[in-house]
């Protein structure tokens, strides 16, 4: 069985601070990663993802995610936020194995700039 | 290319009151899913449709139901709704072959009194 804890629920910072977002995974498997964006009244968009290659994944809007394997990690990180970062953002994990890809959803980090 | 619609956007019930939620995609993906939002409860998975012709429950199936009608089309059917399903459901499709990102619709907000 796999799992997805997001550290934190909420994290508050200012424009133009650095930000990172805290999760970590459990899995007996090898694993797929992702982290999506969720803007207020929206749906999800995927920001990035992880399937293999380079442990540094860069996405859109600035952010980048680094996998670590030993840590079971996977933290969001921007160098500077902007007021329109602020939304709901959510890890997941799915097995690379096999064809079924349900993913396992962390609860959430609301992310709020303030200016 | 539209993605994944959903309709209606907005919808308020009875309880008791039956209604079905549509989906449908046009990115040719194999799996579709049906999830519920409530406030710090995160995304929790309904149904789910691994391919044409399967469907299969999550980990809150109790009251709902599902029809995969075809490729691109998965609906989600309420027979008998209560407040406990007042929530924001969102519909996604994904490729498995491709590494299985999910690809979400707008979502729909039903308020059920």
């Amino acid at each position: 069985a796999q799992s997805v804890t997001q550290l934190d629920s909420q994290v508050p910072v200012f424009e133009e601070a650095p930000v990172e977002l805290r999760c970590n995974y459990s899995s007996s498997v090898s694993v797929y990663l992702f982290w999506y964006v969720q803007y207020p009244n929206q749906g999800l968009q995927l920001l990035l993802k992880y399937l293999s290659g380079s442990t540094l994944v860069k996405g859109i809007n600035g952010f980048e995610a680094e996998f670590n394997k030993s840590q079971t990690s996977f933290h969001l990180r921007k160098p500077s936020v902007h007021i329109s970062d602020t939304a709901e953002y959510f890890c997941a994990v799915t097995s690379n194995a096999g064809n079924n890809r349900k993913l396992i959803w962390g609860l959430g980090t609301s992310l709020a700039v303030n200016p | 290319n539209a993605g994944v619609t959903q309709t209606p956007k907005f919808q308020v019930l009875k309880t008791g009151q039956s209604m079905t939620l549509q989906c449908a995609q046009d990115m040719n993906h194999n799996s579709m899913y049906w999830y519920r939002q409530d406030p710090g409860m995160g995304l929790r998975l309904i149904y789910y449709s691994a391919s044409e012709g399967t469907t299969d429950k999550g980990e809150v199936p109790n009251g709902y139901n599902v029809s995969r009608l075809n490729k691109r089309e998965f609906s989600l059917r309420l027979e008998s709704a209560a407040p406990s399903q007042t929530s924001v459901y969102f519909c996604a499709s994904s490729e498995p072959v491709h590494g299985g990102e999910q690809y979400f619709g707008p979502g729909t907000r039903l308020t059920v009194t």
